[in-house]
Parts: C-alpha cells; sequence; structure tokens
C-alpha cells in the first residue's frame, strides 16, 4: 500500500540555519503529496502541496519538489526562525482520494 | 471562526472502561475524519463520516471501536473495553467536500487517551 517515510527526529538547529526534511513515498499512480506542521498545543495546519511530478510548493518560506524519479518531496528552508519549532509531517493522498498516509513526524526545535 | 474542536485534550482510562472522544468539526463543514497516532508512528486513517452515514471505517479495528456523526452534535469516536494499546493521540479531521485536488482537511488539536 500507500506509504511515506521522512526523517527521523529529533532536529535541533540555530535561528538563520538551513533546514532539510527528508520525505520518500511508496505509491501506485501519481499521489498528491503534502507537508503538515503542528506548532505546540495546535492541530495538523496544512504548509504546502504539490500535486503532480516537478511541481513546487512554497509556503512561509518553506519549498518542497514533488520528485517523481527519486519518489521524494523533500522539505527545506533557508534561513529558520525560533518559531518555526514544532513537529512536521510528510503526507500523500491517492489521486482525488480523501485518505492521508502520514509519515511519522519530524520535531525540530530551533534555538535562538 | 473557530477551527476543529476536540475534547478532551488529554483522556485517561484504566483497563476495560469505555473512552469517548468527541470532535466539532468546523463551521460548514459536513465530512469530519478520525486518524490514529501510534507512539513512533505517523497517523493511520480509521473512518470517515458524513452526517449520519459512515462511508469509509476501513482502517478502524474490527472490535471495540465505533464512530458516529449524528445530525446535531458532534461526532463521537468511541473505544469499549479499552486496553493498553489504545493508548494513542487520536485526530480528528474536517472538510467541506470530500476530497479532491483542492479539498484541505483541517485538523483538530488531537486527544490523547492512555489506557493504565
Amino acid at each position: 500500500g500507500d506509504s511515506v517515510t521522512q526523517m527521523e527526529g529529533p532536529v535541533t538547529l540555530s535561528e538563520e540555519a538551513f533546514l532539510t526534511i527528508n520525505c520518500t513515498y511508496t505509491a501506485t499512480g501519481y499521489p498528491s503529496l503534502f507537508w503538515y506542521v503542528q506548532y505546540p498545543g495546535e492541530g495538523l495546519q496544512l504548509l504546502l502541496k504539490a500535486t503532480k511530478a516537478d511541481d513546487k510548493g512554497s509556503n512561509k518560506g518553506f519549498e518542497a519538489t514533488y520528485r517523481k524519479e527519486t519518489t521524494s518531496f523533500h522539505l527545506e528552508k533557508g534561513s529558520v526562525q525560533v518559531s518555526d519549532s514544532a513537529v512536521y509531517f510528510c503526507a500523500l493522498s491517492a489521486l482525488n482520494d480523501y485518505k492521508l498516509s502520514f509519515g511519522a513526524g519530524t520535531t525540530v526545535t530551533v534555538r535562538a | 471562526n473557530a477551527g476543529v474542536m476536540q475534547n478532551p485534550r488529554h483522556l485517561v482510562r484504566r483497563r476495560g472502561q469505555e473512552a469517548r472522544l468527541r470532535c466539532s468539526p468546523m463551521k460548514g463543514h459536513s465530512h469530519v475524519y478520525w486518524y490514529r497516532q501510534l507512539p513512533e508512528e505517523g497517523l493511520k486513517f480509521m473512518v470517515y463520516l458524513q452526517k449520519e452515514n459512515i462511508i469509509d471505517e476501513s482502517g478502524m479495528p474490527k472490535e471495540r471501536f465505533s464512530a458516529e456523526f449524528p445530525k446535531e452534535g458532534p461526532s463521537i469516536l468511541r473505544i469499549q473495553q479499552v486496553v493498553r494499546g489504545d493508548s494513542a493521540a487520536y485526530f480528528c479531521a474536517s472538510s467541506p467536500i470530500g476530497g479532491g485536488l483542492n479539498t484541505e482537511a483541517f485538523f483538530g488539536q488531537g486527544t490523547r487517551l492512555t489506557v493504565v
């Protein structure tokens, strides 16, 4: 079945450092890919998404590119802030499906 | 506009008791999804409901678990005779329609169930 594997955490960074969280997937067909973020005490929020190969999703300085050849959707941010401290989840859904398959989540802590 | 509201945030139950988890979707949303996150794992789909209907319960354990979304009131995930292995975070999400490229599901904060 469809599955997502993401980089294990926790990840601790200094402010203004570069962040990368790796995500690879296994799926039949052409899934949609997502990154969700959960800030402390809050629910999961959609951070960005990409629905076809070579699409780049971006939001709040974060970017991820849908790479079909490597079945990857790595999340990157060039300069993190303390407010980016959160748990990040990579997820996929089959075309027009409502079910999301999630990775285990990566906890990111940014220190001032 | 309030987001998806789940309560309680934390629930402790002894083995053999019942657990009831509530989810109020966002205003105007008629589709509800429940997910479970076991320790060290990703969220796993459990069930998809519309008002008064279960659309897909393929992720629900066959016994002890049930879900409903009545015409009035919140969606309820009910776990009977809880066991330690039911300890997990349970997340609810809602959407205005049932899926598709431009449909975003909005998640609640989750209920953390601990069975002692």
